[in-house]
């Protein structure tokens, strides 16, 4: 079945310093990969998300590359600050009409100041 | 920004009852909604495919019987867990795909304790 894996599980990084959070996904179909952010007892906020025409996105500190051959996405922060702290989820959808999204394992970020 | 509820966001109850879970889209129609579980820093677990106007499409390991889905609008679904147990205790999340801009919005999640 769809399958989407996620590494590293947690991930320390001193504040100012860049995050990569990469995802690797089984579905050929897939053509929607979104991320999420998901402090301790909250929802998932998206943060960012790519499509399979897409190579790469940013948004202020935040990008997503996509390696559609690959089968491989991946997070990038830069300049990291505290409130970045949290656990990130990485997703993959082919809106073939279900819109279902497979979810990667989760990513914990803990940026130290 | 699409706007999701979720109602109640705690629950304890006794094993054995039943407890039923709300969710609804504030300012968009969702003919899709879905349920999640997820377990304490694990990631959130597809529990079925909430579809406005007909039968839920439940994930393989799912129990159709104990995790009743309704769909009764554009606007609410419900998950009801019937007769629950301790181990049903779990943070249990709903989205919502706003279809004009095919993302999906998550609710607050309810956090359910079994004792």
């Amino acid at each position: 079945g769809e399958n989407v894996e996620q590494h590293p599980s947690t991930l320390s990084v001193q504040e100012g310093d860049s995050a990569v959070i990469k995802c690797t996904y089984s579905d050929s179909a897939s053509n929607y990969f979104p991320w999420y952010k998901q402090e301790l007892g909250k929802r998932p906020q998206l943060i960012i998300d790519i499509r399979s025409n897409v190579g790469e996105k940013k948004d202020q500190r935040i990008a997503v590359t996509l390696n559609k051959t690959a089968k491989h996405f991946s997070l990038h922060i830069t300049e990291t600050q505290p409130e970045d702290s949290a656990v990130y989820f990485c997703a993959a959808s082919d809106f073939s009409g279900t819109y279902k999204y497979i979810f990667g394992t989760g990513t914990r970020l803990k940026v130290l100041a | 920004g699409a706007v999701v509820s979720q109602h109640p966001s705690w629950v304890i109850c006794k094993s054995g009852t039943s407890v039923k879970i709300e969710c609804r889209s504030l300012d968009f129609q969702a003919t899709t909604m879905f349920w999640y579980r997820q377990f304490p820093k694990q990631s959130l677990m597809l529990m079925a495919t909430s579809n406005e106007g007909s039968k839920a499409t439940y994930e393989q390991g799912v129990e159709k019987d104990k995790f009743l889905i309704n769909h009764a609008s554009l606007t609410l679904s419900t998950l009801t867990v019937t007769s629950a147990h301790p181990e049903d205790s779990s943070f249990y999340i709903c989205s919502a795909i706003r279809t004009d801009t095919e993302t999906q919005y998550f609710g607050p999640g309810t956090r359910l304790l079994v004792l």
